[in-house]
């Protein structure tokens, strides 16, 4: 079955901290990986998007890599900021798998003052 | 650009009662596709829509049903709600040969 998984479900960590965001997924054939936030109540927005022929993807503070063979990517936050705090969901949209994406469950962040 | 838009917001409903859930977009997108959020349990697929006219079963299906008339508006129908039903229900869209799915507010939707 394919699946992704997310851990920690949960992070707390003071303010200016790098921190990584882990998702890791059982089939290594992939089409892409993307990264979202999600803040309380409202719907998610994507980050970040890497095709399968990546490694990895950045846009201003936020990094992703993708790793197929140990079926595994990660989120670096650079310099984290109280804006920062929402969950962040990962999804993979598998080979074989049509047009769905399967998400991971999420890593809901909390960055302290 | 309204983007992707959700109606309505939060609804009420009693077991066996049914309604409709809009979702409209003005972004042009071919893909559309309904979501439910559980806690614990991330995201999954209700139906989807790869144009006007079409529709698919996703993941979770059953209860559900969906009808996408218009390229702008994809409508998912529960005909008889059950407590089961009890959720959080997204819609999305993306473009043709775009993988970024862009996502509505979200529908908070209880059944008592």
């Amino acid at each position: 079955k394919q699946e992704v998984t997310q851990i920690p479900a949960a992070l707390s960590v003071p303010e200016g901290e790098n921190l990584v965001l882990n998702c890791s997924f059982t089939d290594s054939a992939i089409y892409n990986l993307q990264w979202f936030r999600q803040d309380p109540g409202k719907g998610l927005t994507s980050l970040l998007l890497i095709q399968s022929s990546q490694r990895e993807q950045t846009s201003g503070r936020l990094n992703a890599s993708l790793d197929k063979s140990s079926g595994r990517s990660t989120l670096y936050i650079a310099a984290s900021q109280p804006g920062d705090s929402a969950t962040y969901l990962c999804a993979v949209r598998f080979t074989g798998g049509g047009n769905k994406l399967t998400f991971g469950t999420g890593t809901q962040l909390k960055v302290e003052l | 650009n309204a983007g992707v838009t959700q109606t309505p917001k939060f609804r009420v409903l009693k077991t066996g009662q049914s309604m409709t859930l809009l979702c409209a977009q003005d972004m042009n997108h071919e893909y559309m596709y309904w979501y439910r959020q559980d806690p614990g349990m991330g995201l999954r697929l209700i139906h989807y829509s790869v144009g006007e006219g079409t529709t698919a079963k996703g993941e979770v299906p059953d209860g559900y049903n969906v009808s996408r008339l218009k390229k702008q508006n994809f409508l998912l129908g529960l005909e008889s709600a059950a407590p089961s039903q009890t959720s959080v229900y997204f819609c999305a869209g993306r473009g043709w040969r775009k993988e970024t799915q862009y996502f509505g507010p979200g529908t908070r939707l209880l059944v008592l």
